[in-house]
């Protein structure tokens, strides 16, 4: 079965740092487009960071410089790390799978099939 | 910043349609995939690639993207249709999604 499961959420002061993980199963997260997104206290969803199957990592606006996303193979593990919180990074934090590519027309297509149940981040202001 | 913009509500009686409305530049040019999200759960994947359905989801959703705007349709809404959708996008490797939709089934 296909599964994701975050883990390592928490209280943490601002300016600290906490690391998110997201085990895998039933597929290869070095194989796969990855990414995180997440979402406020009754707001929308966020989209945080991906990782490329080939290494190449992109983030939001929001979060560059201060979020690192990265992989353990050996694990089949994907990771958060989130230094310099401030308040307005609490959230539920989801990994999700990601399917993209590009069609005959050369149209980008992205979307995230497969999502975990989220772990939970609160930076107190 | 590329931006998807959404109604932040829609009602519907049990039985009937609901069109949930999803706009942006260009949108016609852009790959649009909807998701749901009930209270307290996981997002999940309804419609992707403008119209297609994953595996798993019942015929009643439907989607398509024209001009500046892409819809989803839910035919024949049910009580347990009622949930959060999210429209997204992708755009200069970075993904964009919608406000949200709360839709409400009266």
């Amino acid at each position: 079965e296909v599964q994701l499961v975050e883990s390592g959420g928490g209280l943490i002061h601002p300016g600290g740092s906490l690391r998110l993980s997201c085990a895998a199963s039933g597929f290869a997260v070095s194989n796969n487009y990855m990414n995180w997104v997440r979402q406020a206290p009754g707001k929308g969803l966020e989209w945080v960071s991906i990782i490329y199957s080939d290494g190449t990592t992109y983030y939001a606006d929001s979060v560059k410089g201060r979020f690192t996303i990265s992989r353990d193979t050996s694990k089949n593990t994907l990771y958060l790390q989130m230094n310099s919180l401030r308040a307005e990074d609490t959230a539920v934090y989801y990994c999700a799978r990601v399917i993209a590519g590009r069609d005959n027309t050369f149209h980008h297509f992205y979307y995230m099939d497969v999502w975990g149940k989220g772990t939970t981040v609160t930076v107190p202001s | 910043s590329y931006e998807l913009a959404q109604p932040p509500s829609v009602s519907v009686s049990p039985g009937q349609t609901a069109s949930i409305t999803c706009s942006g530049d260009k949108l016609w040019d852009k790959y649009v995939c909807w998701y749901q999200q009930k209270s307290g759960q996981s997002p999940v994947l309804v419609i992707y690639q403008d119209k297609k359905r994953p595996s798993g989801i019942p015929e009643r959703f439907s989607g398509s993207n024209s001009g500046n705007t892409a819809t989803l349709t839910i035919s024949g809404t049910q009580a347990m249709d009622e949930a959060d959708y999210y429209c997204q996008a992708w755009d200069s490797n970075s993904v964009v999604f919608g406000g949200g939709t709360k839709l409400t089934v009266l």
